[in-house]
């Protein structure tokens, strides 16, 4: 059973970056592939990208690319997600998730969501 | 990939059957997923593969369809399925999430 705990709620101000770090504990974390997920309070969820760290494969959303950045610590069994040149519309609540298998997605595995408020 | 979830808000009773729609704007086999949310928490995995029941999520819930059109159906609502329900595309990056459907009791 992976559990996921993500770091606290934030707020910043527009132009600056916020990084947010998931912490992994249960599972095989080099092999666990972990989404980045927000969701805007109009409810809508939005992958942002992923990683896999056995394959040091990293994916982004188009839509994210050249603003974020997700990375991994081995050491500690933490990924981070980096989202810079902020805006009001970045405001939302940022998850990590993952599952038991090789691909992104269909993730049962949740962490319990950080808070970026950009104001 | 687009997912487009019908309907968006679904107002029924206790013992109701509800069906939710997903249409996908190109085929996705089966990599199709639903989640469930409650507000203020992460959402929970259903079901996977368009029709797998993940493990301890009740047998009212079901999951079908292949191709571009995917239904998932709560027989019998009961208190604790009222949440907003997603589909979630896994065919290709970026992994896309339906609209959301939002059940409320009548």
């Amino acid at each position: 059973q992976v559990q996921l705990v993500q770091s606290g709620t934030e707020l910043k101000k527009p132009g600056s970056s916020v990084k947010v770090s998931c912490k992994a504990s249960g599972g095989t974390f080099s092999r666990l592939p972990i989404s980045w997920i927000r969701q805007t309070s109009g409810q809508d969820l939005e992958w942002m990208g992923g990683i896999i760290p056995i394959l040091h494969l990293v994916n982004y959303a188009e839509s994210f690319q050249g603003r974020v950045t997700i990375s991994a610590d081995e050491s500690t069994n933490t990924t981070y997600m980096e989202l810079t040149s902020l805006r009001s519309e970045d405001t939302a609540v940022y998850y990590c998730a993952t599952n038991s298998g090789t691909e992104y997605g269909a993730d049962d595995f949740w962490g319990q969501g950080t808070l970026v408020t950009v104001s | 990939i687009q997912l487009t979830q019908t309907p968006s808000f679904q107002s029924s009773s206790i013992g109701d059957r509800v069906t939710i729609t997903c249409r996908a704007s190109q085929g996705i086999n089966s990599y199709l997923a639903w989640y469930q949310q409650k507000p203020g928490k992460a959402p929970k995995l259903l079901i996977s593969d368009a029709s797998t029941l993940q493990s301890g999520v009740p047998s009212r819930f079901s999951g079908s369809g292949s191709g571009t059109e995917f239904t998932l159906t709560i027989n019998s609502l009961q208190p604790e399925d009222f949440a907003t329900y997603y589909c979630q595309q896994l065919t290709s990056h970026p992994l896309t999430f339906g609209g959301g459907t939002k059940v409320e009791i009548k």
